[in-house]
Order: structure tokens, then C-alpha cells, then sequence
């Protein structure tokens, strides 16, 4: 079974609007991990979350991680078409040497 | 930036052939993965190798057979591939074994008629 995982399979926007993908996980982490995956290319890591921190920032993203409830977020603020991809979070395995990515969640932002 | 370079692009075969892929990073990392990618996006690491070294062999057939020639080429082998074996393969690394931060190649496509 997947040690973190995307809870929604798909969502859709218009720009402009906001949007949030959440995750759960089911191991103890030392951090969290939330990557995109564009059409064609491989993933590329948005934002690292550590263990001790509760939310982290970067430009128009916003993630959260709340250890108690072993569950993240990623939000994305005014949207654009680009940010159009598969969203995955993952976790590092026990050791941490290895990661281990959800199923993703498909974001299509449309004009 | 690319810094994971992943060859060939896209690669159609037939079963029982043997294909081979290549990947080189230029970030000077010491941790090498190649992960399998499915048709519903879903990401599954196959192997992964620190120094040379494999540290990582997860559940996969024994026809995969990854290879080091040093820290910064991790290579993939397939002998005889099966129709389940079409996929995309992505190579990535990491700076150390901690893998706090995976970089990834744009991955090479594998059809298999």
C-alpha cells in the first residue's frame, strides 16, 4: 500500500481561482515532499515540508503539514493554465532512502 | 535547468526483445533511482544506487537488471520484455541517501508490441 496518498484523483479550476490537493500519510515522517509532474516531463519538487514545520511557503504555493493527523496540503493561489500537471505528494521510507510517491492528483486549470 | 539526462526519448519493441536505457546526471549526486511509471501515473521505485552501489531492489522481474558504471550513470536493462513492461522509466538522483529532494529526468517512453 502507499505510504502517502493524493485524496482527490482530479480536480478543475478556471484561472484565476484557488485550488487545494490534500494527502494523507500513514508512516512517521522527517519530511514531506510535494512535486509536479507536467505533460511530457518527468516530476520536479514544489515545496519540502519538514517534521517541524507547519506550513511553507514558495511564490503562489502554500503547503501544510499537520504530523497529528498525518495529512499536507498544497495550495495553489491564482492559478494560471500552466500549473496545469499531476500533483504528487511522497514521503521518504523508512531509512529514508527511498521515496515513495501517492497516485497524484490530475489539476486541469482551464481560461 | 536539465541536469538528469535520460536516452532514448520513446522506444517501441517486441516482446522477448532486450532493450537498454541510459541516464546521466550532471548535479554530482551520490543516489540513483530509476522509478517505472504507469499509464495511470501512478510511481513505483524499482531500484536505487549509492556510490555505484545498489541499495534498493524493490519487487520487479528478474529481466530488469539495473548497472553502474559510476555515481553519475545508472543504466537499465530489460531482457525479453513482456507487454507489461510498457511503461515510462524515470531515471532521478538525489544529493545524498536521504533523499530529501529527487531530480528527474524526463524519462523514456517504452511501448511494447
Amino acid at each position: 500500500s502507499q505510504l502517502a496518498e493524493e485524496n482527490s484523483w482530479a480536480l478543475s479550476v478556471h484561472e484565476g481561482e484557488s485550488v487545494t490537493v490534500n494527502c494523507s500519510y500513514k508512516t512517521s515522517i522527517t519530511a514531506l515532499q510535494w512535486y509536479r509532474q507536467k505533460s511530457g516531463k518527468g516530476p520536479a519538487q514544489l515545496i519540502l515540508i519538514r517534521s517541524n514545520e507547519r506550513e511553507k511557503r514558495n511564490g503562489r504555493l502554500r503547503a501544510t503539514l499537520d504530523t497529528s493527523s498525518q495529512s499536507s496540503s498544497l495550495s495553489i493561489t491564482a492559478t494560471r493554465c500552466e500549473d496545469t500537471a499531476v500533483y504528487f505528494c511522497a514521503t521518504a521510507g523508512t531509512g529514508g532512502y527511498k521515496v515513495v510517491f501517492g497516485s497524484g492528483t490530475r489539476l486541469l486549470v482551464s481560461p | 535547468e536539465t541536469a538528469v539526462f535520460q536516452t532514448p526519448n520513446y522506444h517501441v519493441t517486441q516482446v522477448g526483445n532486450e532493450v537498454s536505457f541510459n541516464c546521466k546526471q550532471t548535479l554530482g549526486h551520490d543516489t540513483m533511482y530509476w522509478y517505472k511509471q504507469d499509464s495511470k501515473k501512478l510511481l513505483k521505485i524499482m531500484f536505487s544506487y549509492n556510490n555505484k552501489q545498489l541499495i534498493v531492489n524493490e519487487t520487479v522481474p528478474r529481466r530488469f537488471s539495473p548497472q553502474s558504471s559510476d555515481k553519475a550513470h545508472l543504466n537499465l536493462r530489460i531482457k525479453s520484455v513482456e507487454p507489461e513492461d510498457s511503461a515510462v522509466y524515470l531515471c532521478a538522483s538525489s544529493y545524498k541517501f536521504s533523499a530529501e529532494t529527487l531530480y528527474f529526468g524526463s524519462g523514456t517512453r517504452l511501448t511494447v508490441l
